[in-house]
């Protein structure tokens, strides 16, 4: 099983400021299938960020993804009160198919 | 797209239920379809999946507990929960696949709760 790992746990900031979420992996997620979701309070997962990169439909430019093998990051340039959230990392592939990080919150000052 | 899961419920251990999700908006046939659950203050963990061909897999903590199963000619997606546990209780989502080949969730349902308890 491929075991994500996210930092920090919890990340603080204010409004305008940049925030760095990192996920990495137990062992190196095959042809970078590794996607980034938001999770407001209340609601379902919301798909960000798929491919390490790519941005979903719909999602600011805010948002970037990066990385490859076992380290990944998701950033958000600006952030807004609406982001106020728990972001998780999700990979694909083994056994089980997916696996998720356990989580970051963001906590908007 | 639309997914709207339900059948959630209060089970005693050693219990079954069945959750559906109801699928709108999209050509259903097309797309693989998942299950994923959430324990409160968890990340998600990958319940069960369903190819277009029908094939199917399990995360391992279900297997051979849960069933899951689509009929197209209703656009429902299924998931059957024999032996059920109290480490079976959380949300249950529904969840699509971008595309054939793109793993990841695009939609995801509103949630159905399951509880397991004595």
């Amino acid at each position: 099983e491929i075991v994500l790992t996210q930092s920090p746990g919890t990340l603080s900031l204010s409004s305008g400021e940049r925030a760095t979420l990192s996920c990495r992996a137990s062992q190196s997620v095959s042809n970078n299938y590794l996607a980034w979701y938001q999770q407001r309070p209340g609601q379902s997962p919301r798909l960000l960020i798929y491919g390490a990169s790519t941005r979903a439909t719909g999602i600011p430019d805010r948002f970037s993804g990066s990385g490859s093998g076992t380290d990944f990051t998701l950033t958000v340039s600006r952030l807004e009160p609406e982001d106020s959230a728990v972001y998780f990392c999700q990979q694909y592939g083994g056994s089980p198919l997916y696996t998720f990080g356990q989580g970051t919150n963001v906590e908007i000052k | 797209v639309q997914l709207v899961e339900s059948g959630g419920g209060l089970a005693q251990p050693g219990g079954s239920l069945r959750l559906s999700c109801a699928a709108t908006g999209f050509s259903f046939n097309f797309y693989p379809m998942t299950w994923v659950r959430q324990a409160p203050g968890k990340g998600p963990e990958y319940v069960s999946g369903i190819g277009t061909d029908g094939s199917t897999s399990y995360g391992g903590s279900v297997k051979g507990r849960f069933t899951i199963s689509r009929d197209t000619s209703t656009n429902t997606l299924y998931l059957q929960m024999n032996s059920l546990r109290v480490e079976d209780t959380a949300t249950y989502y529904c969840a699509k696949i971008l595309a054939p080949g793109s793993p990841y969730f695009d939609y995801w349902g509103q949630g159905a709760q399951v509880t397991v308890s004595s």
